[in-house]
């Protein structure tokens, strides 16, 4: 079975200062790994993914996250973070042999200090 | 392009009568969709897959009899609880993946929160 671990349940930045979010999987086989970040109020957004090649991986709003397999994690990092990205962020893990069925990480809520 | 859209967003309810929420998939067809809840402050965990044209598929511990869930067509999902109970109160998302390259993509629907009295 599939599951994923984010250490941080809260995380507090200063705005202008960079964020990484730690997220941690288990599975048997190469997983599919995801980003998503879900504001106050609004669905599920995704920030990017990983299939496979490059391990560094970009996404949208500046956000990036890299495959580490010896560790299994998958870390996302901003170098910049904004007001704006005050929200919860999920890691999420998906495989096909699990009939691309999503499990998620138990989130990290980011605060932004002005 | 990829908007899943839910309906309503939000319902209050009494105890014992049955509510209905849509998922539809706006600009692209959907075999397959998913039904989430997420209690408050926690993560989403996975309840069903919806199969159209077929029976959906519930994950274990999730009572198929409780959460009826009806995938009529490629773009439209609907999940049905019956005779709620407060404990039913939670916030339900539903998500459509697309397919590439190998595995898919989930797109997800903004959420609708229920409120059973």
């Amino acid at each position: 079975a599939q599951s994923v671990t984010q250490p941080d349940i809260h995380i507090t930045v200063s705005e202008g200062a960079s964020l990484e979010l730690r997220c941690n999987y288990s599975y048997g086989a190469t997983p599919y790994l995801f980003w998503y970040v879900q504001s106050p109020g609004q669905g599920l957004q995704l920030l990017l993914k990983y299939f496979s090649g490059d391990t560094l991986v970009q996404g949208i709003k500046g956000f990036e996250a890299e495959f580490k397999r010896s560790q299994s994690s998958f870390n996302l990092r901003k170098p910049s973070v904004h007001w704006s990205d005050a929200a919860e962020y999920f890691c999420a893990v998906g495989a096909l042999a699990a009939g691309n069925k999503l499990t998620f990480g138990g989130g990290t809520r980011v605060l932004v200090k002005p | 392009g990829a908007v899943v859209s839910q309906h309503p967003s939000w319902v209050i309810c009494k105890s014992g009568t049955s509510v209905k929420i849509e998922c539809r998939s706006l600009d692209f067809q959907a075999t397959t969709m998913f039904w989430y809840r997420q209690f408050p402050k926690q993560s989403l965990m996975l309840m069903a897959t919806s199969n159209e044209g077929s029976k959906a598929t519930y994950e274990q511990g999730v009572e198929k009899d409780k959460f009826l869930i009806n995938h009529a067509s490629l773009t439209l999902s609907t999940l049905t609880v019956t005779s709620a109970h407060p404990e039913d109160s939670s916030f339900y998302i539903c998500s459509a993946p697309i397919s590439g390259r190998g595995t898919d993509t989930q797109y997800f629907g903004p959420g609708t929160r229920l409120t059973v009295l």
